[in-house]
């Protein structure tokens, strides 16, 4: 069975960074990519990037594009999401999911457990 | 942006149909997936390109579409079927996106 697993829930202050980390196993990492999804309390799930699992290309949605860096550890495989110049409201729970898009896969059927990132002063 | 509108809630009582919408533009050229989420939990996929069921996946749980309208359909519903249902759809232009969301309420 598929298992990807995050790490822990964080506290940030305004203007700071965090990284979110998802381990993946029971699948060849390098085969698919890792897309990274957030949800706000209230809210539906947002798609904030993707990454490849094989060369670590990656593609993300405007809103987060200077903000976000997703990288990929391969031998560990292990995805890692880093956030900067955080605000109040990125304050949600962060998943990562595996992406299939390369076999023409348009939608989620592993996810991580999610990781609760609050920001507050 | 694309945009999928669902009714913000659902109420159904034990053994009945519960019905779903999911509206978006030309969302009839799309394919429609489905996901469960209950309190605290990731979102489950339960219906995949428009009416497939991953395996596991109760057959009570159907998908549907027509014209700009998809339909998620939970029959003879359960207390264990209470849940928030997101819609999501691949738009070339926003990539990935979902539905704001159905709270399905056993009543």
């Amino acid at each position: 069975q598929i298992h990807l697993l995050q790490s822990g829930a964080e506290v940030k202050k305004p203007g700071a960074s965090v990284k979110v980390s998802c381990r993946a196993s029971n699948y060849s990492f390098k085969s698919f990519g890792i897309s990274w999804m957030r949800q706000a309390p209230g809210e539906g799930p947002e798609w904030m990037g993707w990454i490849s699992g094989n060369n670590g290309d990656t593609n993300s949605a405007q809103k987060f594009q200077e903000r976000v860096r997703l990288t990929v550890d391969t031998p560990t495989s292990t995805a890692y999401m880093e956030l900067r110049s955080l605000r109040s409201d990125d304050t949600a729970v962060y998943y990562c999911a595996r992406d299939a898009y390369d076999y023409g896969v348009r939608y989620f059927a592993s996810w991580g457990q999610g990781t609760l990132v609050t920001v507050s002063s | 942006s694309y945009v999928l509108t669902q009714p913000p809630s659902v109420p159904v009582a034990p053994g009945e149909t519960a019905t779903i919408t999911c509206g978006g533009n030309n969302i009839g050229s799309k394919s429609v997936h489905w996901y469960q989420q209950k309190p605290g939990q990731a979102p489950v996929l339960v219906v995949y390109d428009d009416s497939d069921r991953p395996s596991g996946i109760p057959e009570r749980f159907s998908g549907s579409k027509s014209g700009n309208t998809a339909t998620l359909t939970i029959s003879r519903v359960e207390a264990g079927d209470e849940a928030d249902y997101y819609c999501q759809v691949w738009d070339n232009n926003n990539y990935y996106v979902f539905g704001s969301g159905t709270k399905v309420t056993v009543v």
